[in-house]
């Protein structure tokens, strides 16, 4: 298994709070990503890391922002959670070249009441 | 937006049959991927296929990909209980892979 390590696990948390959530990897990868999965939505990409420093928006990135300062990690954060973010977060990395596949962590489940 | 959606949503099948799901795409894509999901875990990433591939085999896998009418199709052959899960496919329309688009999966129920 690839080396990715979503923290935490599980998290219930207050509408209006902070919330952060961490990936860390040991792949040394370049691509870095998050993702929420909802029932009857499937996988929808939040935003994207290329680099340290480098990030860019996905498909439902309002709400959420991130943050890269070393190659290993990568953070979300939702500065005023809303249950609407109620959801299953998953981390993925990937390497450099044109046909990377994703390899995932097994996922942060965040109840926002 | 979802650009892929698999078909069936769900599939209930003995062991040892085959398992053959579908997936539909809407705009011109770099390549196509399959995710297994397992229960409460992540995604494990099957296999890709490049838009000028047709079909590819790994192991009990087949995927056949038909860019004309924009749509795949994964066959698990000879399946086990083990393979219940839920599989997704992924497409990536610009660049390399770095923006995969899923679709919201088939649910596999293979009974023993």
């Amino acid at each position: 298994d690839a080396g990715i390590t979503q923290s935490p696990r599980h998290k219930v948390t207050e509408t209006g709070t902070p919330v952060t959530l961490r990936c860390h990897q040991t792949e040394n990868h370049r691509y870095m990503y998050w993702y929420r999965q909802d029932p009857g939505h499937g996988l929808r990409l939040i935003h994207y890391s290329y680099g340290v420093k480098d990030t860019d928006k996905g498909e439902v990135s309002d709400g959420y922002s991130v943050s890269r300062s070393k190659t290993e990690d990568f953070l979300l954060t939702l500065e005023s959670a809303t249950s609407s973010q109620t959801s299953v977060y998953f981390c993925a990395i990937s390497g450099d070249g044109y046909y990377q596949p994703q390899h995932f962590g097994d996922g942060t489940r965040l109840s926002i009441l | 937006s979802q650009q892929g959606e698999e078909d069936p949503q769900a599939l209930s099948i003995q062991e040892g049959e085959n398992a053959t799901m579908n997936c539909s795409y809407k705009t011109s894509i770099n390549n196509l991927q399959w995710y297994r999901q397992n229960s409460g875990r992540g995604l494990v990433h099957l296999i890709l296929i490049r838009s000028n591939e047709r079909e590819k085999h790994s192991g009990r896998l087949r995927v056949t990909l038909d860019t004309s009418k924009k749509s795949s199709s994964l066959l698990i052959t000879a399946s086990r209980a083990a393979d219940t899960a839920s599989y997704f496919c992924a497409t990536a329309t610009q660049g390399g892979s770095e923006k995969l688009v899923f679709g919201k999966g088939t649910k596999l129920t293979v009974n023993p």
